[in-house]
């Protein structure tokens, strides 16, 4: 069964700062999407991870993954408040088609 | 291009009452999904299936049952509410063959058994 932890699950930065969410996993898994939620909505998809050492960047968030690691880490550069929101890992089964996803980290960026 | 809808999007019932949500998505995806999530946790995935006419369960899928009868139409059964299924209910679809494309979701039903 495929467990997955996010840390921290709650993060409060100032605007302009930097910092990284953590995404570990349990089982082999060579997928891994993330994904943002704002408050009373639904889930938004930001990135799509496929194999081990993929980098994807859009605008000021950064996602990576290390396979053999079994990590997912979203990076936050020069944080805006717009960003605030809960922001989901979820790495694929490698019977494909089903996610698990991680508890979420709730990212609060103050002025 | 509607993407992924939900109906309804807000329900109340009292225990023991039944009721079905429609998940409907016009993008042609041949996987669809049911969740559930719950304050302060992420989303738990409860049936699943991946093409018309098949279903799966998933991490929670008791009290549940699903039905795809069309390609576009996944729909989600509560036989007998219990306040233990007071939830945000979401269901999501996607492509089988395409494994860059994510999963899409709908806007959610929120769902309160009393």
């Amino acid at each position: 069964e495929l467990k997955v932890e996010q840390n921290p699950l709650f993060l409060s930065m100032q605007e302009e700062k930097n910092y990284t969410i953590y995404c570990n996993y349990s089982t082999t898994s060579d997928r891994l999407y993330w994904y943002r939620q704002d408050p009373g909505k639904s889930l938004e998809s930001l990135f799509v991870l496929l194999s081990n050492g993929a980098v994807k960047q859009e605008g000021r968030l950064m996602a990576s993954l290390d396979t053999k690691a079994r990590l997912s880490t979203l990076h936050i550069t020069a944080a805006v408040h717009d960003l605030s929101a809960t922001y989901f890992c979820a790495p694929e089964e490698t019977s494909g088609s089903r996610l698990t996803f991680g508890e979420g980290t709730q990212l609060t960026v103050n002025p | 291009n509607a993407g992924v809808t939900q109906t309804p999007k807000f329900r109340v019932l009292k225990t023991g009452q039944s009721m079905t949500l429609l998940c409907a998505q016009d993008m042609n995806h041949e996987y669809m999904y049911w969740y559930r999530q719950d304050p302060g946790m992420g989303l738990r995935l409860i049936h699943y299936s991946v093409g018309e006419g098949t279903t799966a369960k998933g991490e929670v899928p008791d009290g549940y049952n699903v039905s795809r009868l069309k390609k576009q139409n996944f729909l989600l059964g509560l036989e007998s509410a219990a306040p233990s299924q007071t939830s945000v209910y979401f269901c999501a679809s996607s492509y089988f063959s395409e494994p860059q494309e994510t999963q899409y979701f709908g806007p959610g039903t929120r769902l309160l058994v009393l």
